[in-house]
């Protein structure tokens, strides 16, 4: 199976700060990748596929980047309905596999 | 737009069979263009894909689950399910159901299809107990 590994696991922020997750694949996994938002008792939704593609009503405030095996999901100015907890998910092998989150959390 | 829910019995007692069923709506569960997935999230932890159905009915599943599982379609009703036998603690999760969003690509020298998960259904949550 492919690990994806994301770090930090918690990360302190402010409301308008600019934060980075960075999720890495234990191989590669060309842009085979999306992130997702979740909040306490609900699904994840879904903010990027393709690594860099924005889904559909999603603020231009996040961003992705990354291929091969290094992927990042950035937050260019904290709102304060982004404090959630984040998931990166490989899709270039099955099973597909999730990193183990980043929880993102008011400083 | 596409809405998916999960339904089925909260409690199920070690050994027996999870049966949990997701109801779409809003949209065309065999249009041949989407895949169905379901994926489960133990209390406090991540998230681990269970496996995904096409409307061809073939099937994908995680290897972790060591052949317990298995995924069907309902055309007729829209519906697809999931059911995962001999069941232990270590089954309890709250279980998503979901839409892949497919891509095709190179792999390996063959073209295959892959995806991402959109939408989510809410979720249900499952106890395996006694």
């Amino acid at each position: 199976d492919i690990q994806m590994t994301q770090s930090p696991s918690t990360l302190s922020a402010s409301v308008g700060d600019r934060v980075t997750i960075t999720c890495r694949a234990s191989q590669t996994i060309s842009n085979c990748l999306a992130w997702y938002q979740q909040k306490p008792g609900k699904a994840p939704n879904l903010l990027i596929y393709k690594a860099s593609t924005l889904q559909s009503g999603v603020p231009s405030r996040f961003s992705g980047s990354g291929s091969g095996t290094e992927f990042t999901l950035t937050i260019s100015s904290l709102q304060p309905d982004d404090f959630a907890t984040y998931f990166c998910q490989q899709f270039n092998n099955y099973p597909y596999t999730f990193g183990q989150g980043t929880k993102l959390e008011i400083k | 737009q596409v809405q998916l829910q999960e339904s089925g019995p909260g409690l199920v007692k070690p050994s027996q069979t999870l049966s949990l069923t997701c109801t779409v709506s809003g949209g065309s569960i065999n249009n041949g263009t989407y895949y169905w997935s379901w994926i489960r999230q133990p209390a406090g932890k991540g998230l681990e894909w269970i496996g995904r159905v096409y409307a061809s009915g073939s099937t994908n599943y995680n290897p972790s689950l060591k052949g317990r599982v298995a995924m069907s379609l309902d055309t007729s009703k829209s519906q697809f399910s999931l059911r995962l036998n001999s069941v232990t603690a270590a089954d309890t999760a709250v279980y998503f159901c979901a839409r892949v969003s497919p891509t095709m690509f190179a792999f390996g020298g063959v073209m295959v299809v892959r995806g991402w998960f959109d939408p989510w259904g809410q979720g249900i949550l499952v106890t395996v107990s006694s």
